[in-house]
């Protein structure tokens, strides 16, 4: 079946390092991708996406490419904040649409001053 | 404003009580989940709906049960509340069309004593 699987934490940087979680995928077709935050006490939230071969998604400085050729799509930061600590989940959902998101295990990143 | 909302975010509760944890969404989408996130943060997928009087059991087996009679309400009830129920309880929606991404509420955090 369908399978996500990205890097254990729990990650710990300090302030404005780069960061790298990586995340690989097992899916028949051409599944969407996605990467969630959630922060403390809180749901996830979406953090970006990309629907294609080659899309890269972006938003609040997070990067992440879909590479179909090492089924991949980990998720980049050039400096991270300690407003950045948080839990990240990479997911997918498969090509058909009609079937939950397959999420990651989730990796915990702590930034510290 | 359109969003996802959970009652209550916290409560405690002893062994053997009845209890219902409340999810609601003004966003008009017909899918909505319950997922189970437990303390390693990895998220379990309880129940799903994808529209008024359909609901599917998920990949992790649940002694909790949901309904849905209305497109935006997806209750979700413990006849007999016990200790391994305490737990996070994420509730999300999604629309049929597009890429399925999901939109989680805030979650509630379930202690039985």
């Amino acid at each position: 079946g369908d399978s996500v699987t990205q890097m254990e934490g729990p990650v710990t940087l300090s302030e404005e390092a780069f960061l790298t979680i990586n995340c690989t995928y097992t899916a028949t077709g051409y599944p969407s991708l996605f990467w969630y935050v959630q922060y403390p006490g809180e749901g996830l939230q979406l953090l970006l996406k990309a629907t294609k071969a080659d899309d890269k998604g972006s938003n609040k400085g997070f990067e992440a490419t879909y590479r179909k050729e090492t089924t991949s799509f980990h998720l980049e930061k050039g400096s991270v904040q300690v407003s950045d600590s948080a839990v990240y989940f990479c997911a997918l959902v498969p090509n058909s649409g009609n079937t939950p998101l397959v999420f990651g295990k989730g990796t915990r990143l702590s930034v510290i001053a | 404003e359109a969003d996802i909302y959970q009652t209550p975010r916290y409560l405690v509760i002893g062994t053997g009580k009845k209890i219902t944890l409340e999810c609601s969404q003004t966003m008009g989408h017909d899918k909505m989940y319950w997922y189970q996130q437990d303390p390693g943060m990895e998220l379990h997928l309880i129940h799903y709906s994808y529209g008024v009087n359909s609901t599917e059991k998920g990949d992790l087996s649940s002694e909790s049960t949901v309904s849905r009679i209305r497109t935006e309400h997806f209750p979700l009830t413990l006849e007999s509340a016990r200790p391994s129920h305490t737990s996070q309880y994420l509730c999300a929606s999604s629309p049929t069309s597009g890429y399925n991404e999901q939109f989680f509420g805030p979650g509630t955090r379930l202690t039985v004593l």
